[in-house]
């Protein structure tokens, strides 16, 4: 099946400390995105990438890192310099040719305290 | 900054009733807009997209409407059923933004049996 997989579903973390969250898309899209979602809020933008070794900062990018090595994977670092890990976290992916549509993976939430 | 938004944060229909959800936009350089559906503790779905050039659109009892002059986008459920429930967010994407798509904080629909 093509799809979207993000591991762990959820992840508990003492404060402090610096987790890496996993995004792996066999789509073969070109581009990649990660989102914060808070208890009833829309999805804000963290980072993305439209090319491998290539990425940019979203809305909301202080305290968090990325790296895209492979095109088929986007691994999102939590750091401790993050105030409020404590989220809901997507990652998506898109073709970006021709088409604005994101597939969104089934997301992680991470708790941190 | 330029921003999506939602009319009504909750929606409650009876199984059967249309359901009418609606979304305000603001950047008039706005070219594509999409509708998501996302359920409890899951990743966003992609219900249906619309640009700029149309006016409406219809899938499988899902339509689309877009009123340009009043930059207004609704999403029409027709025979609404329990597994209509969910949170539905618009989206935006405008030309320049780089395939970035802003979305909206999300309608809460509830529909009762």
């Amino acid at each position: 099946d093509g799809g979207i997989t993000q591991s762990p579903k959820y992840l508990f973390r003492k404060e402090g400390q610096n987790v890496t969250l996993s995004c792996e898309q066999n789509l073969n899209h070109d581009a990649m995105y990660w989102y914060r979602q808070d208890p009833g809020q829309g999805l804000r933008l963290i980072y993305y990438s439209q090319i491998v070794n290539d990425f940019q900062k979203g809305d909301i990018a202080e305290g968090y890192s990325v790296s895209r090595e492979k095109k088929e994977s986007f691994p999102l670092t939590v750091t401790s310099a993050q105030k409020n890990p404590t989220a809901f976290y997507l990652c998506a992916s898109s073709i970006v040719r021709d088409s604005y549509e994101q597939y969104f993976g089934p997301g992680t939430r991470l708790t941190v305290t | 900054g330029e921003s999506v938004g939602l009319h009504l944060p909750t929606l409650s229909v009876q199984e059967g009733d249309n359901s009418i959800i609606n979304c305000a936009y603001s950047n008039s350089a706005s070219d594509y807009f999409i509708w998501y559906k996302q359920e409890s503790g899951k990743g966003p779905q992609f219900i249906i997209d619309i640009r700029s050039n149309m006016d409406k659109r219809q899938g499988q009892r899902v339509t689309v409407l877009l009123n340009k002059t009043v930059k207004h986008l609704s999403l029409q459920i027709a025979a609404t059923q329990p597994g209509d429930s969910a949170v539905y967010f618009c989206a935006e994407n405008y030309v320049g933004s780089n395939y970035k798509l802003t979305f909206g904080k999300g309608t809460l629909l509830t529909v009762n049996p």
